[in-house]
């Protein structure tokens, strides 16, 4: 059962456009919601992330918007460059799982110059 | 190191071989958690040490997983007769153990069982 669903798979944007992925969770037990950047051949490595107390959280060009009531949160890309070209996933994790991670399918992302 | 470190990179083994994969995690990070990602897809969760103690090992495929963290440091993933769906990129992630820190993943192994 796939329990963070991440649509869509794959998007295209030109340069200075601002890519939107957005991601949905069943599990009610979830309280930490990071996105995690991810370039061929790396680990992921951390983006941002947020807890359901606030609605929005911004680092840099980075946004991640959280809607608690429809289980539903998605990262926006300002001013998008051909260096974010990577693959983003989202991700969940209970209080009391340690930190174990939850993905979903990712999203391919790649800004045309 | 800086970071996480895993090694080999890459592997490839014959279909039946046994393989060790091995993580050392960033120093003093007390939790360590193993997961499997296949090409395309998100990773998934295998198997989560709390210093030498693997507390949830809920994700491992099969009975020929098996993960161990004897000093609470250092981590090593079996994979015992490998199949050819035991190929993806086995990544580790270290972090400390209060609520919400951020996990710090390694590059991965990649196994691909010919």
């Amino acid at each position: 059962q796939q329990q963070v669903k991440q649509s869509p798979q794959s998007l295209i944007v030109q340069k200075g456009g601002i890519p939107i992925i957005n991601c949905a969770y069943e599990n009610t037990a979830f309280d930490y919601f990071p996105w995690y950047q991810q370039f061929p051949g790396k680990g992921p490595a951390l983006l941002i992330a947020i807890r359901p107390d606030v609605s929005e959280k911004k680092e840099g060009r980075f946004t991640i918007s959280f809607n608690k009531s429809a289980k539903q949160f998605s990262l926006h890309i300002m001013d998008s460059q051909p260096g974010d070209s990577a693959t983003y996933f989202c991700a969940a994790s209970e209080d009391n799982a340690g930190n174990m991670l939850t993905f979903g399918g990712g999203t391919r992302l790649m800004v045309k110059p | 190191g800086a970071g996480v470190s895993q090694s080999p990179r890459y592997k490839v083994a014959k279909r039946g071989q046994d393989v060790a994969l091995r993580c050392d995690p960033i120093s003093g990070h007390v939790s360590l958690f193993w997961y499997q990602q296949a090409l395309g897809q998100g990773p998934e969760f295998l198997t989560y040490f709390q210093n030498e103690a693997q507390l949830d090992k809920s994700g491992l495929p099969s009975d020929r997983f098996f993960a161990e963290r004897p000093e609470g440091s250092v981590s090593t993933l079996k994979i015992q007769r490998t199949q050819q769906e035991d190929s993806a990129v086995y990544l580790c992630a270290s972090s400390f153990i209060y609520r919400n820190t951020e996990a710090f993943f390694g590059q991965g192994t990649r196994l691909t069982v010919v």
